[in-house]
């Protein structure tokens, strides 16, 4: 089906491991975003990507890695769990960077203990 | 810093009664505006991208208004339904960066 998924919907790890959130649009849409959304805080923008092989830093990129070697495909990677990376994390894709409204995946509940 | 505004934070309406609220956002340096309605469990869903001074948008009972000189937005529901209980998001995009700058979000309650 056409649209942009997100897996896994929900994850518990342990402080310190490393955990890889997945992305898959099958739009084709050059731009890919991660936001993290918090209580207080609204929806955080972390990284965002205008093509395969161009990523760039948001609002809170620290602790995240990101990678985007297929255009369909933006993985975000916490290479050394915290507990304050406990979030719900939305990825999100759009034609354009602010001309066209994203869209949304479903989230991923992370929950680092 | 750049600030968005929204207000209400939260809004009870009775089922069948119109409303309204503001998206309030720097008056300067615009290049759009979007609107998204956030479903409880779910994820954003955009409603409108608005780029000119004086833009309206509809879609169903749902209209946007735009006024960038002053700098606010205001999202109208003719009519609420129940399965209009949401949180209305607006994002102001600056020309000088072009990512979006969210606001806090207003809660609808629709009562029935």
């Amino acid at each position: 089906d056409a649209g942009i998924t997100q897996s896994p919907r929900y994850k518990i790890t342990e402080t310190g491991r490393q955990v890889t959130l997945m992305c898959h649009q099958t739009w084709s849409h050059s731009y890919m975003f991660w936001y993290r959304q918090d209580l207080g805080h609204g929806l955080r923008l972390i990284y965002y990507s205008a093509a395969a092989d161009i990523t760039d830093k948001g609002e809170v990129p620290d602790g995240y890695v990101v990678s985007r070697s297929k255009t369909e495909n933006f993985p975000l990677t916490l290479e050394s769990a915290t507990r304050s990376q406990t979030s719900v994390y939305f990825c999100a894709s759009s034609e354009q960077r602010a001309r066209y409204g994203y869209t949304f995946g479903s989230g991923t509940r992370l929950t680092v203990v | 810093i750049l600030n968005v505004e929204q207000s209400p934070q939260s809004l009870h309406v009775q089922e069948g009664d119109s409303t309204n609220f503001t998206c309030s956002f720097p008056s300067s340096n615009f290049y759009a505006l979007h609107w998204y309605r956030w479903e409880t469990a779910k994820s954003p869903e955009a409603l409108f991208v608005m780029t000119l001074n004086g833009d309206e948008k509809k879609k169903g009972r749902i209209s946007a208004t735009l006024n960038t000189k002053e700098g606010y937005s205001y999202l109208y529901i003719k009519g609420s339904q129940p399965e209009d209980s949401a949180t209305y998001l607006c994002a102001f995009i600056s020309d000088s960066n072009y990512q979006l700058i969210w606001g806090a979000g207003t809660k609808l309650i629709i009562k029935p």
